[in-house]
């Protein structure tokens, strides 16, 4: 399965935007890249998934560049209530299934 | 439409003991699936279950099972408890026809092995 790398926290503040890059350099040619938010004594949560160029929606956008090697996860303006913990996974594939591979992620922590 | 839900929220065990978790899946999912969530750490896939029958297994050992009912309903069943079980338990609901990758989870249950 592909492995990515991702920073391990970051800190914003409030009204600003939050970019997270992911690594994934062996990314599988049938693989989708699938985001996944999770708060405190909560389970994770479903947020953006894409193939190839940009995805938005009304939570977050996905940059993901043609060779597909890494990808960007966006949260414009965050609040508070965005302090989370962020996972970036690939190997998601109808071929594969819903067995999902998260790896640390990244900390989020948004200050006043 | 009702989300996932789990019980119990959280329980205490000692070494050695059994436990069983259990798990409502989203209305109209089909496949349920099982993580292990240690302090600070990804959930780990344990396995899942789509119509009742095992249908992929991660990195645990035999004495994690499971089974699924015929309403989708779950269990998660550990036998002989080891400190290291100490976790929160996931489980997560989806549909094998929707989108790839789209998990539903509940909250958890909280496993403290003394």
């Amino acid at each position: 399965l592909a492995k990515t790398t991702q920073p391990i926290s970051m800190d914003s503040y409030e009204g600003q935007e939050v970019n997270i890059t992911c690594s994934h350099n062996n990314i599988a040619t049938n693989d989708y890249i699938t985001w996944y938010q999770q708060f405190p004594s909560q389970g994770p949560r479903f947020i953006i998934q894409g193939y190839k160029t940009k995805v938005t929606n009304e939570v977050a956008s996905l940059f993901i560049p043609a060779d597909r090697k890494s990808s960007t996860l966006s949260l414009p303006r965050v609040s508070l209530s965005d302090t989370a913990v962020y996972y970036c996974l690939v190997g998601v594939s109808k071929a594969a299934g819903n067995k999902l591979t998260f790896g640390g992620g990244t900390r989020v922590l948004v200050k006043p | 439409e009702t989300g996932v839900t789990q019980s119990p929220t959280h329980l205490i065990k000692t070494r050695g003991q059994q436990v069983t978790l259990r798990c409502s899946s989203q209305s109209g999912h089909n496949t349920v699936s099982w993580y292990q969530q240690a302090l600070g750490q990804g959930p780990q896939f344990i396995f899942q279950y789509y119509r009742e029958e095992e249908n992929g297994r991660g990195n645990f050992p035999p004495r994690f099972s499971g089974l699924q009912f015929p309403n989708y309903s779950s269990e998660l069943n550990v036998n002989a408890l080891e400190l290291d079980d100490s976790a929160l338990y996931l489980c997560a609901s989806s549909d094998q026809a929707a989108r790839a990758g789209e998990l539903f989870f509940g909250e958890g249950s909280r496993l403290t092995v003394l």
